[in-house]
């Protein structure tokens, strides 16, 4: 089966700088990577997906970036601001997105 | 429009007993999907529907847990006889095209 790995664990970036996490996957067959944001109390929120035939896919300060010959995406937030403080989560899935696989999830500080 | 709801939001259990967790995913919706969150740890597959129908439950860690989705709509997950390695978050999602909505979770603690 599929096996997402995340890293890092944890990351603290300064307010107004970039932030990159990064994902791998084991299955050439996945072909759907989404990205959620998930606060303390509350559900995972998915804030950027992307399929395995774009490259890359931007929404103002997010963007994802995918490379599918050495199976891992990545989740790039710019100019980051205290609220982007949260527990980070990627995903695969494959065919039917029935079997979503998670990584271990990335808690992000902003620091004001 | 309201989102995926989840009742109760806590609950803890005596070792042995029985529980029940309940989901009210979106209107309309008719995939639902149940994972089991350890603390500091990514959701975790535990089960499938598609309306009223089961078609996967292969993450169901043991035969002590049950889900049911009667009516195509509310879903609930039981735990017969709960351990403490039981105690999590369980996350209920409803899916609309390639979108998992989340509820809030039950975060289950067992004494």
């Amino acid at each position: 089966g599929e096996n997402v790995e995340q890293h890092p664990s944890t990351l603290s970036v300064q307010e107004g700088d970039s932030a990159v996490i990064k994902c791998t996957y084991s299955d050439s067959a996945s072909n759907y990577f989404p990205w959620y944001k998930q606060e303390l109390g509350k559900g995972p929120q998915l804030i950027i997906d992307i399929r395995s035939n774009v490259g890359e896919k931007k929404d103002q300060r997010i963007a994802v970036t995918l490379n599918k010959t050495a199976k891992h995406f990545s989740l790039h937030i710019t100019e980051t601001q205290p609220e982007d403080s949260a527990v980070y989560f990627c995903a695969a899935s494959m065919g039917n997105n029935n079997d979503m696989r998670f990584g271990a999830g990335t808690r992000l500080t902003v620091k004001p | 429009g309201a989102g995926v709801s989840q009742s109760p939001r806590y609950k803890v259990a005596k070792r042995g007993q029985d529980v029940a967790l309940r989901c009210d995913p979106i209107s309309g919706h008719v995939s639902l999907f149940w994972y089991q969150q350890a603390l500091g740890q990514g959701p975790e597959f535990l089960t499938y529907f598609q309306n009223e129908a089961q078609l996967d439950k292969s993450g169901l860690p043991s035969d002590r847990f049950f889900a049911e989705r009667p009516e195509g709509s509310v879903s609930t997950l039981k735990i017969q006889r709960t351990q403490q390695e039981d105690s999590a978050v369980y996350l209920c999602a409803s899916r609309s095209r390639d979108e998992q909505f989340f509820g809030p979770g039950t975060r289950l603690t067992v004494l």
